[in-house]
């Protein structure tokens, strides 16, 4: 079946540093690909997305890269800031799987 | 995000009772999903629907029921047959399954005396 890998599940960087987590997907007929941040006892929220037609997106300090041979896409968060500290997922290309997500601290 | 409600926040049940968690959508989105989240743990899915009157079972289904008889609402119901119900449920919608963004609900936190 299919499945959605990843990593890392947890992530501590200092302020200011550069964040990677990557998603690795194995359904190869999708054309979408986001992100979601969760607050703590939030709800989550889409924070950037990408569609197969463009290698890379990018949001200000959010970007996305995306692989479509090798079947996965990054989330990069630069200048890390305080409140980007969260829980962040990746959705498979059907979007009914989710990664079990990766638990982002930034460090003062 | 504002166009999608649950109720209710919080809720208690009994065990052997059956429960039903309600989740609606103002944002005339054809799919809707419905998800577990357990502490620490990702996104579980439970059951999805990509149209009225149809569903899917997700990952997750046993113990659990759902109902699709009008676009904007897909009620859960969490059944006795459900093990271990205390969780965080939340529902999502959007307008294509595959190829747009999920919008979530605030959730219903669902604790089992």
């Amino acid at each position: 079946g299919e499945n959605v890998e990843q990593h890392p599940s947890t992530l501590s960087v200092q302020e200011g540093d550069s964040a990677v987590i990557k998603c690795t997907y194995s359904d190869s007929a999708s054309n979408y690909f986001p992100w979601y941040k969760q607050e703590l006892g939030k709800r989550p929220q889409l924070i950037i997305d990408i569609r197969s037609n463009v290698g890379e997106k990018k949001d200000q300090r959010i970007a996305v890269t995306l692989n479509k041979t090798a079947k996965h896409f990054s989330l990069h968060i630069t200048e890390t800031q305080p409140e980007d500290s969260a829980v962040y997922f990746c959705a498979a290309p059907n979007q009914i799987i989710f990664g079990k997500g990766t638990r982002l601290h930034i460090l003062p | 995000d504002g166009g999608i409600t649950q109720s209710p926040k919080y809720l208690f049940r009994k065990e052997g009772q059956n429960v039903t968690l309600s989740c609606e959508q103002n944002l005339n989105h054809d799919a809707m999903y419905w998800y577990r989240q357990d502490p620490g743990q990702g996104l579980r899915l439970i059951y999805y629907s990509q149209i009225v009157n149809d569903f899917q079972k997700g990952d997750i289904a046993e113990g659990y029921s759902v109902s699709r008889e009008k676009k904007e609402s897909f009620p859960l119901t969490v059944t006795s047959a459900q093990k271990n119900p205390t969780a965080f449920y939340l529902c999502a919608s959007n307008l294509r399954q595959q190829t747009d963004t999920q919008y979530f609900g605030p959730g219903t936190r669902l604790t089992v005396l």
